[in-house]
Protein backbone atom coordinates (compact mmCIF):
# COMPACT_ATOMS: atom_id res chain seq x y z
CA UNK A 1 0.00 0.00 0.00
CA UNK A 2 0.88 3.94 0.00
CA UNK A 3 3.68 4.56 2.41
CA UNK A 4 4.30 7.75 3.58
CA UNK A 5 7.62 8.63 5.25
CA UNK A 6 9.08 10.86 7.69
CA UNK A 7 12.58 11.88 9.06
CA UNK A 8 13.79 12.40 11.59
CA UNK A 9 11.75 10.68 13.92
CA UNK A 10 13.01 13.06 16.58
CA UNK A 11 14.96 15.97 17.15
CA UNK A 12 16.64 17.52 20.16
CA UNK A 13 17.90 21.09 19.66
CA UNK A 14 19.23 24.40 21.36
CA UNK A 15 16.61 27.40 20.98
CA UNK A 16 17.16 29.28 18.14
CA UNK A 17 18.26 26.52 16.29
CA UNK A 18 16.19 25.87 12.81
CA UNK A 19 15.07 22.31 11.84
CA UNK A 20 14.12 20.40 8.87
CA UNK A 21 11.62 17.82 8.51
CA UNK A 22 10.80 15.52 5.70
CA UNK A 23 7.80 13.96 4.22
CA UNK A 24 8.37 11.36 1.51
CA UNK A 25 5.73 9.86 -0.42
CA UNK A 26 7.80 6.42 -1.33
CA UNK A 27 5.28 4.47 -3.94
CA UNK A 28 3.54 7.65 -5.30
CA UNK A 29 3.41 11.13 -7.03
CA UNK A 30 1.91 13.44 -4.37
CA UNK A 31 1.08 16.40 -5.82
CA UNK A 32 -0.48 17.85 -1.93
CA UNK A 33 0.87 16.96 1.35
CA UNK A 34 -0.42 17.86 4.49
CA UNK A 35 1.72 19.31 7.85
CA UNK A 36 0.01 18.83 11.35
CA UNK A 37 1.02 19.70 14.49
CA UNK A 38 -0.13 17.71 18.04
CA UNK A 39 0.34 18.77 21.19
CA UNK A 40 0.44 15.60 24.32
CA UNK A 41 -3.11 14.22 24.53
CA UNK A 42 -4.30 16.57 21.74
CA UNK A 43 -6.02 16.13 18.43
CA UNK A 44 -4.21 16.85 15.12
CA UNK A 45 -4.29 20.69 14.01
CA UNK A 46 -3.43 21.00 10.32
CA UNK A 47 -0.51 23.70 10.14
CA UNK A 48 -0.56 24.01 6.37
CA UNK A 49 -1.32 22.41 2.86
CA UNK A 50 1.85 21.62 0.49
CA UNK A 51 1.40 22.20 -2.84
CA UNK A 52 4.17 20.65 -5.56
CA UNK A 53 5.57 23.99 -7.51
CA UNK A 54 3.70 26.59 -5.14
CA UNK A 55 3.42 28.19 -2.36
CA UNK A 56 2.20 26.57 0.59
CA UNK A 57 -1.60 27.48 2.13
CA UNK A 58 -1.07 28.29 5.72
CA UNK A 59 -4.22 27.92 8.14
CA UNK A 60 -5.58 30.51 10.37
CA UNK A 61 -3.43 31.39 12.71
CA UNK A 62 0.12 29.55 11.98
CA UNK A 63 2.84 31.78 11.04
CA UNK A 64 4.35 31.00 7.24
CA UNK A 65 7.67 33.14 8.36
CA UNK A 66 8.13 30.68 11.10
CA UNK A 67 7.12 27.58 9.71
CA UNK A 68 8.61 26.76 6.32
CA UNK A 69 7.60 24.97 3.46
CA UNK A 70 9.02 23.84 0.55
CA UNK A 71 7.66 21.10 -2.03
CA UNK A 72 10.29 20.85 -4.53
CA UNK A 73 9.32 17.40 -5.99
CA UNK A 74 6.63 15.31 -6.42
CA UNK A 75 7.66 13.18 -3.49
CA UNK A 76 9.20 15.36 -1.04
CA UNK A 77 7.67 18.16 0.76
CA UNK A 78 9.72 19.64 3.95
CA UNK A 79 8.75 21.15 6.60
CA UNK A 80 11.17 23.85 9.05
CA UNK A 81 10.98 25.04 12.00
CA UNK A 82 12.92 28.63 11.80
CA UNK A 83 14.46 30.13 15.16
CA UNK A 84 12.93 27.30 17.26
CA UNK A 85 11.79 28.11 20.70
CA UNK A 86 10.87 25.57 23.62
CA UNK A 87 6.88 26.95 22.64
CA UNK A 88 7.85 25.14 19.35
CA UNK A 89 8.38 21.78 20.75
CA UNK A 90 5.77 19.16 19.88
CA UNK A 91 5.21 16.35 17.60
CA UNK A 92 5.01 16.78 13.42
CA UNK A 93 3.32 14.82 11.41
CA UNK A 94 3.04 14.82 7.54
CA UNK A 95 0.18 12.96 5.26
CA UNK A 96 -0.47 12.54 2.04
CA UNK A 97 -3.16 11.32 -0.39
CA UNK A 98 -2.73 9.18 -3.65
CA UNK A 99 -3.71 11.68 -6.21
CA UNK A 100 -4.84 8.58 -8.61
CA UNK A 101 -8.49 7.79 -7.18
CA UNK A 102 -11.39 10.27 -6.00
CA UNK A 103 -11.21 13.29 -3.87
CA UNK A 104 -12.11 11.06 -0.73
CA UNK A 105 -9.84 8.43 -0.76
CA UNK A 106 -7.90 8.61 2.61
CA UNK A 107 -4.52 10.39 3.55
CA UNK A 108 -1.41 8.14 4.61
CA UNK A 109 0.36 9.34 7.23
CA UNK A 110 4.11 9.47 8.17
CA UNK A 111 5.63 8.11 11.39
CA UNK A 112 5.72 11.95 13.01
CA UNK A 113 8.79 13.84 14.24
CA UNK A 114 9.06 14.66 17.85
CA UNK A 115 10.84 17.98 18.33
CA UNK A 116 12.34 19.27 21.50
CA UNK A 117 13.46 22.51 21.95
CA UNK A 118 15.82 22.96 25.07
CA UNK B 1 -17.43 22.73 6.38
CA UNK B 2 -17.80 19.72 8.57
CA UNK B 3 -16.73 18.97 11.81
CA UNK B 4 -16.27 15.68 13.66
CA UNK B 5 -17.03 15.18 17.68
CA UNK B 6 -15.40 12.24 19.67
CA UNK B 7 -18.27 12.10 22.67
CA UNK B 8 -15.89 9.96 24.95
CA UNK B 9 -11.96 11.48 25.68
CA UNK B 10 -10.81 7.93 27.25
CA UNK B 11 -12.42 4.46 27.26
CA UNK B 12 -11.05 1.93 30.14
CA UNK B 13 -12.05 -2.23 28.74
CA UNK B 14 -11.35 -5.08 30.06
CA UNK B 15 -9.30 -7.63 27.49
CA UNK B 16 -11.90 -9.97 25.74
CA UNK B 17 -14.35 -7.48 26.43
CA UNK B 18 -16.13 -5.17 23.42
CA UNK B 19 -15.59 -1.77 22.80
CA UNK B 20 -17.42 1.17 21.13
CA UNK B 21 -16.15 4.81 20.48
CA UNK B 22 -18.10 6.77 19.45
CA UNK B 23 -18.39 9.86 16.34
CA UNK B 24 -20.54 12.34 15.77
CA UNK B 25 -20.08 14.42 12.28
CA UNK B 26 -22.26 17.84 11.14
CA UNK B 27 -24.14 17.22 8.32
CA UNK B 28 -22.91 17.62 4.73
CA UNK B 29 -23.54 17.62 1.29
CA UNK B 30 -20.62 14.82 0.78
CA UNK B 31 -19.81 12.65 3.57
CA UNK B 32 -17.02 10.22 3.75
CA UNK B 33 -15.62 9.49 7.24
CA UNK B 34 -12.69 7.93 8.39
CA UNK B 35 -11.11 6.22 11.37
CA UNK B 36 -7.68 6.23 12.16
CA UNK B 37 -5.31 4.64 15.35
CA UNK B 38 -2.07 5.97 16.80
CA UNK B 39 0.12 4.00 18.66
CA UNK B 40 2.48 6.28 20.94
CA UNK B 41 5.01 8.16 18.82
CA UNK B 42 3.61 6.86 15.75
CA UNK B 43 1.51 8.47 12.95
CA UNK B 44 -1.99 7.58 12.10
CA UNK B 45 -2.65 4.54 10.55
CA UNK B 46 -6.49 4.05 8.85
CA UNK B 47 -8.80 1.73 10.39
CA UNK B 48 -11.40 2.12 8.05
CA UNK B 49 -13.13 4.28 5.52
CA UNK B 50 -16.89 4.84 4.90
CA UNK B 51 -17.26 6.41 1.28
CA UNK B 52 -20.36 5.51 -0.25
CA UNK B 53 -22.82 2.43 -0.25
CA UNK B 54 -23.05 -0.40 2.68
CA UNK B 55 -23.06 1.86 5.97
CA UNK B 56 -21.20 -0.99 7.87
CA UNK B 57 -17.37 -1.08 7.11
CA UNK B 58 -15.36 -3.58 8.16
CA UNK B 59 -11.69 -2.33 9.12
CA UNK B 60 -8.30 -4.23 9.76
CA UNK B 61 -7.77 -5.42 13.33
CA UNK B 62 -11.25 -6.98 13.70
CA UNK B 63 -12.87 -3.21 13.88
CA UNK B 64 -16.27 -2.31 12.01
CA UNK B 65 -17.95 1.11 12.10
CA UNK B 66 -21.46 2.06 10.84
CA UNK B 67 -22.64 4.94 9.01
CA UNK B 68 -25.81 6.27 10.12
CA UNK B 69 -27.24 9.22 8.08
CA UNK B 70 -30.50 9.85 10.23
CA UNK B 71 -27.87 9.76 13.83
CA UNK B 72 -25.25 11.31 12.18
CA UNK B 73 -22.64 8.86 13.99
CA UNK B 74 -20.06 6.39 12.62
CA UNK B 75 -19.03 4.37 16.06
CA UNK B 76 -16.65 1.81 15.92
CA UNK B 77 -16.67 -1.16 17.61
CA UNK B 78 -14.82 -4.60 18.24
CA UNK B 79 -16.46 -7.22 19.89
CA UNK B 80 -13.36 -8.42 21.96
CA UNK B 81 -10.46 -6.16 22.39
CA UNK B 82 -6.91 -7.10 23.20
CA UNK B 83 -4.25 -5.26 25.04
CA UNK B 84 -2.34 -4.25 21.81
CA UNK B 85 -5.82 -1.84 21.03
CA UNK B 86 -4.25 0.17 23.03
CA UNK B 87 -4.31 3.54 21.94
CA UNK B 88 -5.79 6.65 20.52
CA UNK B 89 -8.27 6.94 17.93
CA UNK B 90 -9.39 9.37 15.43
CA UNK B 91 -12.63 9.80 13.90
CA UNK B 92 -11.92 12.55 10.69
CA UNK B 93 -13.65 13.65 7.77
CA UNK B 94 -13.67 16.12 5.20
CA UNK B 95 -12.80 19.54 6.79
CA UNK B 96 -14.39 21.72 3.26
CA UNK B 97 -14.22 21.48 0.29
CA UNK B 98 -10.98 19.75 -1.00
CA UNK B 99 -8.28 17.61 0.36
CA UNK B 100 -8.68 18.75 3.95
CA UNK B 101 -9.31 16.39 6.68
CA UNK B 102 -10.74 17.61 10.42
CA UNK B 103 -10.08 15.24 13.28
CA UNK B 104 -11.82 14.52 16.27
CA UNK B 105 -10.55 15.19 19.41
CA UNK B 106 -9.53 11.73 19.49
CA UNK B 107 -10.71 8.51 21.99
CA UNK B 108 -7.73 7.20 24.39
CA UNK B 109 -8.49 3.57 24.82
CA UNK B 110 -6.98 1.82 27.21
CA UNK B 111 -7.24 -2.18 27.47
CA UNK B 112 -6.67 -3.84 31.13
CA UNK B 113 -5.81 -7.12 31.22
Amino acid sequence: GAVVSQHPSRVICKSGTSVKIECRSLDFQATTMFWYRQFPKQSLMLMATSNEGSKATYEQGVEKDKFLINHASLTLSTLTVTSAHPEDSSFYICSARDPKGTENQPQHFGDGTRLSIL
Amino acid sequence: AQSVTQLDSQVPVFEEAPVELRCNYSSSVSVYLFWYVQYPNQGLQLLLKYLSGSTLVKGINGFEAEFNKSQTSFHLRKPSVHISDTAEYFCAGPKAAGNKLTFGGGTRVLVKP
